[in-house]
């Protein structure tokens, strides 16, 4: 398969705990992007990156969330101090530069805190 | 700002055609773009348009765009009971030099066999 993962599919957590997730771009992308969708709602975009570099985030992104990509391969975004309003699906995608208008969607890994 | 809206269901018979509808905010360079989700999965790019064009069409999927009235459609023909998820409508606006893309709600389409 050659398209987006996202590691884990699902986490179960309490409030207060510290949560990270991994996501696997599309090989040859250099754009990678976070979104998150809550219940009923379309995506919100969180964050994109160009290769290492991090060009733009989202007033959604609060001071608990960091996301990372150290060799502009892989991402993880880390949530500290979680919140029952975290509960969302999270999403990555990843583009070619310059082709941002075809960007391809990981499944997501569903958050659930408790 | 930018601003995606679409109705929320959608409830056709196999067979039948389906029409979702979207209204957008306006832009002089905005790409449009219709994306499909099934239960528990991720988001399928289904088609796109830029906003210089009218009209697309790619096998069953036609997208009409109408700039004057900011009006997005997707044509489904044939609709199939495969066809049935939620489809979003997504906006883009390269010349702000933002790469994010804003979605609406999302339409639920229902296809009854």
């Amino acid at each position: 398969d050659t398209g987006v993962s996202q590691d884990p599919r699902h986490k179960i957590t309490k409030r207060g705990q510290n949560v990270t997730f991994r996501c696997d771009p599309i090989s040859e992308h250099n754009r990678l992007y976070w979104y998150r969708q809550t219940l009923g709602q379309g995506p919100e975009f969180l964050t994109y990156f160009q290769n290492e570099a991090q060009l733009e985030k989202s007033r959604l992104l609060s001071d608990r969330f960091s996301a990372e990509r150290p060799k502009g391969s892989f991402s993880t975004l880390e949530i500290q101090r979680t919140e029952q309003g975290d509960s969302a699906m999270y999403l990555c995608a990843s583009s070619l530069e310059g082709l941002d208008h075809e960007q391809f969607f990981g499944p997501g890994t569903r958050l659930t805190v408790l | 700002g930018e601003d995606v809206e679409q109705s929320l269901f959608l409830s056709v018979r196999e067979g039948d055609s389906s029409v979702i509808n979207c209204t957008y905010t306006d832009s002089s360079s905005t790409y449009l773009y219709w994306y499909k989700q099934e239960p528990g999965a991720g988001l399928q790019l289904l088609t796109y348009i830029f906003s210089n064009m009218d009209m697309k069409q790619d096998q069953r999927l036609t997208v009409l765009l109408n700039k004057k009235d900011k009006h997005l459609s997707l044509r489904i023909a044939d609709t199939q009971t495969g066809d049935s998820a939620i489809y979003f409508c997504a906006e883009s606006i390269p010349d702000t030099g933002r790469r994010a893309l804003t979605f609406g709600s999302g339409t639920r389409l229902q296809v009854q066999p």
